[in-house]
């Protein structure tokens, strides 16, 4: 089953603007990871948080993270046409023993970035 | 340094039939995982294997069974193919030994299933 929820399922936007994705996820974590993936391919890790994180950055990317609320954003600046993609949060919970780097994947968001 | 390689790319079988889907993970890496991502959808874990062992399991029926060799590669065989089978099937890799490397996993290409 699905972690949460995605928001929105689909964002389109020109180049030069920015785009802001939310993942909303039910059960507590130890860090939340963002992904994307071109045209139903391969997944390309993007950035990690950690649960006692509130704020990181990583070039144009920008994600924040709410315990309380469960929910986290991803922030891109200034698009390209080539950010042109699906972007999927993960959440893991290493819950001990054997429960190593199982990701629990959100719907994803369809981001489409107009030249 | 080669990253995660799947074979084969894509595959089409019929309902009934039986498919085996291979994965060699990043160098220097001994974990893998397995998710199915259905059309449309995210993907969802199958099962991880660590040191030749299913170490955790989704909710996946029986009918998905896995294999990690010596040399860390892997192999997810779906038996009694479905329709719903039908998806794009990733394996993923990480380091499980040390720190916090097993944080990070590693997708590969994919291999999408076709059942008709």
């Amino acid at each position: 089953s699905q972690q949460g929820e995605e928001d929105p399922q689909a964002l389109s936007i020109q180049e030069g603007e920015n785009a802001t994705m939310n993942c909303s996820y039910k059960t507590s974590i130890n860090n939340l990871q963002w992904y994307r993936q071109n045209s139903g391919r391969g997944l390309v890790h993007l950035i990690l948080i950690r649960s006692n994180e509130r704020e990181k950055h990583s070039g144009r990317l920008r994600v924040t993270l709410d315990t309380s609320k469960k929910s986290s954003s991803l922030l891109i600046t200034a698009s390209r046409a080539a950010d042109t993609a699906s972007y999927f949060c993960a959440t893991a919970l290493f819950a001990g023993g054997t429960s190593y780097g199982k990701l629990t994947f959100g719907q994803g968001t369809i981001l489409t970035v107009h030249p | 340094d080669a990253g995660v390689t799947q074979s084969p790319t894509h595959l089409i079988k019929t309902r009934g039939q039986q498919v085996t889907l291979r994965c060699s993970p990043k160098s220097g890496h001994d974990t893998v995982s397995w998710y199915q991502q259905a059309l449309g959808q995210g993907p969802q874990f199958i099962f991880q294997y660590y040191e030749e062992e299913e170490r955790q399991r989704g909710n996946f029926p029986d009918r998905f069974s896995g294999h990690q060799f010596p040399n860390y590669s892997s192999e997810l065989n779906v038996n009694a193919l479905l329709l719903g089978d039908s998806a794009l099937y990733l394996c993923a890799s990480s380091y499980r030994k040390t720190g916090r490397a097993w944080e990070t996993q590693y997708f590969g290409p994919g291999t999408r299933l076709l059942v008709l």
